[in-house]
């Protein structure tokens, strides 16, 4: 079975500097997505950014991007010129590529980010 | 209005009461999932639905019952709840596979669950 683990419960970043939280996951499969959500107090479930295990760029979206190591089963979001609103919990997810898995998300056990102004 | 709504959005119960938790959507989404999240344990899936006749467990699905209404809605029910099921509870929805946006969930804003 799939498995996902972020292994800093916690971390603390100054207001406009860079951060990097990791994720490392567990699978036999070749073709995946990997995706980064965060959670605000609101609790609402925001996607920050997504990687098809395909894709050999790394994935990029304003201040957010990813490193992704296939061959280290490794995928951490990096964090540039943080922001206040960006102190949330952060999750890490697979996907299996495959058909009938029906978009089914393995989410880890989440980063909590403190932004200090 | 909210793609996906879900009602309650807190909840305080007793132990043994039925609960439901319910989940509409206007995305025009067939696929809808239901997971629970607990402090240092990340999101799980409890049960998830490919369309209305398409019911199937996740990986904590014990203790729990679902009812895919119609394709825009999915309740969660717990027939007698117990001080462990007390979590946060999130609403999601995909696309088909193959379709635009079928690889995102989009989430409900959560329904907080208290049993005591």
């Amino acid at each position: 079975a799939q498995t996902v683990t972020q292994s800093q419960p916690e971390m603390s970043v100054q207001e406009a500097e860079t951060v990097t939280l990791s994720c490392t996951y567990d699978t036999s499969e070749s073709d995946y997505y990997l995706f980064w959500y965060k959670q605000p107090p609101s609790r609402q479930m925001i996607l920050v950014i997504r990687q098809e295990a395909y894709k050999q760029q790394n994935a990029t979206e304003n201040r957010f991007s990813v490193n992704f190591q296939k061959a280290a089963k490794s995928f951490s979001l990096k964090i540039s010129d943080s922001q206040l609103g960006d102190a949330a919990m952060y999750f890490c997810a697979y996907r299996r590529a495959i058909y009938n898995q029906g978009g089914k998300l393995i989410f880890g056990q989440g980063t909590e980010l403190s932004v200090k102004p | 209005d909210a793609d996906v709504t879900q009602t309650p959005r807190n909840r305080i119960t007793k132990t043994g009461k039925r609960i439901m938790l319910e989940c509409s959507q206007t995305k025009g989404h067939d696929r809808m999932y239901w997971y629970r999240q607990d402090p240092g344990l990340g999101l799980r899936l409890i049960y998830y639905s490919f369309d209305v006749k398409d019911i199937n467990k996740g990986e904590i699905s014990d203790g729990y019952s679902v009812s895919r209404q119609a394709q825009a809605k999915f309740s969660l029910s717990l027939e007698s709840a117990i001080p462990n099921q007390t979590a946060l509870y999130f609403c999601a929805t995909s696309a088909p596979s193959g379709s635009t946006g079928a690889n995102v969930l989009t989430f409900g804003a959560g329904s907080r669950l208290t049993v005591l």
